[in-house]
């Protein structure tokens, strides 16, 4: 079957610009993740989903990201007004269930941001 | 809170050496440490699954083993070959979250 997968793979916007990065979970998983990755370092958590329930949001750096799963399936995740800074790969994983006895994560290629 | 090194950030070794990752975490409550593996411009492959009661995991030639007490973990490779080459990155999972807690990860070159 299907792995996750995101689009587009590679993203340049020019500074304030707002972009929107979309994530396609492997078909059945409860569960979706949202990280960061800077260069050079591991992923940073943003952002939880069960079902279309964002849990937990504690990750995002600012109010200029937002995240939704409206239906419980593809994820969108937004950048408004975007800085230097929002540059990086911003990772999508899934997982089965919602108990940590179904934790594996599986994750989608990344999307390359970078801002000018 | 969580935190997660590995050492060393970087290595080049030649085709055929065996060689051993290392990776260490302050918070022993860990529910498990998966290893993974990413290329460059690539997503994360997972390497190896380590449940926090399993001493060691094996998958061809990795070994992944897991010291929950002392806070460690290692990932062996063994007769490393050129398609080695990438990063490797190690996270836990806590026993009272959801969230992987990642390292930097260890940048792998393996010299033919």
């Amino acid at each position: 079957g299907a792995g996750v997968s995101q689009s587009p793979r590679y993203k340049v916007a020019k500074r304030g610009q707002d972009v929107a990065l979309r994530c396609d979970p492997i078909s059945g998983h409860v569960s979706l993740f949202w990280y960061q990755q800077a260069l050079g370092q591991g992923p940073e958590f943003l952002t939880y989903f069960q079902n279309e329930a964002q849990l937990d949001k504690s990750g995002l750096p600012s109010d200029r990201f937002f995240a939704e799963r409206p239906e419980g399936s593809v994820s969108t995740l937004k950048i408004q007004r975007t800085q230097q800074e929002d540059s990086a790969v911003y990772l999508c994983a899934s997982s089965l269930g919602v108990t940590t006895a179904y934790n594996e994560q599986f994750f989608g290629p990344g999307t390359r941001l970078t801002v000018l | 809170k969580q935190e997660v090194t590995q050492i060393p950030a970087a290595l080049s070794v030649p085709e055929g050496e065996n060689l051993v990752l290392n990776c260490s975490f302050t918070d022993s409550a860990i529910y498990n440490l998966q290893w993974f593996r990413q290329d460059p411009g690539k997503g994360l492959t997972s390497l190896l699954l380590i449940q926090s009661s399993q001493r060691e995991q094996t998958s061809g030639r990795l070994n992944a083993s897991l010291d929950k007490s002392s806070g460690r973990s290692t990932l062996y490779i063994a007769a490393s070959q050129p398609g080695d080459s990438a990063t490797y990155l190690c996270a836990v999972f806590l026993d009272s979250s959801y969230k992987l807690i990642f390292g930097s990860g260890t940048r792998l070159l393996v010299r033919p």
